[in-house]
């Protein structure tokens, strides 16, 4: 089965500073790769996903992932932080086997003015 | 906003009661899928209908029960409520039974006191 690790439950980076989220996977087959992202009091929403095609995959707001089969990760990053950026971020692989997401702990992001 | 509708937004109960949870999916989707959201369990997924037939439990108490209506919307009922259920439920829904990206409402919180 799929799954992904998050490395960091809680990441802060001052206003216009490099974001980086770190997620790696463990998966037998090429998986299928999402960054979903959940603003406070909402729910959870697609940044962006890998599905084998480009590995470089642009996203909204701003954010974009790079997938790296040779280091099994797949962070997200974002040149320049805004405030609106604060929230909580969630990486997930699609399981083939159940055909289910499965979600990382989350890694909640500070923007620091 | 995602089009996936959840009602109540917040609902607070006591130890044994029960409460229904209710979910409008998104125009067009099938599949509905309810996750848990707590803190110290992350996001769960809990079981997903398509088309008003079950076709995948997660890790659903026997406590819990779904159902998806003929027209599509779905209802998570919790009974015998313990502190433990307190926690956010989303619901999820998507076009495709094994769906890859899913589309989040924004979650009822339920507080068991």
């Amino acid at each position: 089965a799929q799954s992904v690790t998050q490395l960091g439950s809680h990441v802060s980076v001052s206003e216009g500073a490099l974001v980086l989220l770190r997620c790696n996977y463990s998966s037998s087959v090429p998986p299928y790769l999402f960054w979903y992202v959940q603003y406070p009091n909402q729910g959870l929403q697609l940044l962006l996903k890998y599905t084998s095609a480009a590995t470089l995959v642009k996203g909204i707001n701003g954010f974009e992932a790079e997938f790296k089969k040779s280091e099994t990760s797949f962070h997200l990053t974002k040149p320049s932080a805004h405030m609106s950026d604060a929230a909580e971020y969630f990486c997930a692989v699609y399981n083939f086997g159940n055909e289910k997401l499965t979600f990382g702990t989350g890694t909640r992001l500070t923007i620091i003015p | 906003d995602s089009g996936v509708t959840q009602t109540p937004k917040h609902l607070i109960t006591a130890t044994g009661q029960r409460v229904t949870l209710r979910c409008s999916p998104r125009s067009g989707d099938l599949s509905v899928y309810w996750y848990q959201q707590s803190l110290d369990q992350g996001l769960q997924f809990l079981i997903q209908y398509y088309n008003g037939e079950e076709r995948a439990k997660g890790n659903i108490l026997e406590r819990f029960s779904a159902q998806q209506f003929p027209d599509l919307h779905s209802e998570l009922n919790l009974s015998s409520l313990e502190l433990g259920d307190s926690a956010l439920y989303f619901c999820a829904s998507s076009v495709a039974p094994s769906g890859t990206e899913l589309f989040f409402g924004e979650g009822s919180r339920l507080t068991v006191l």
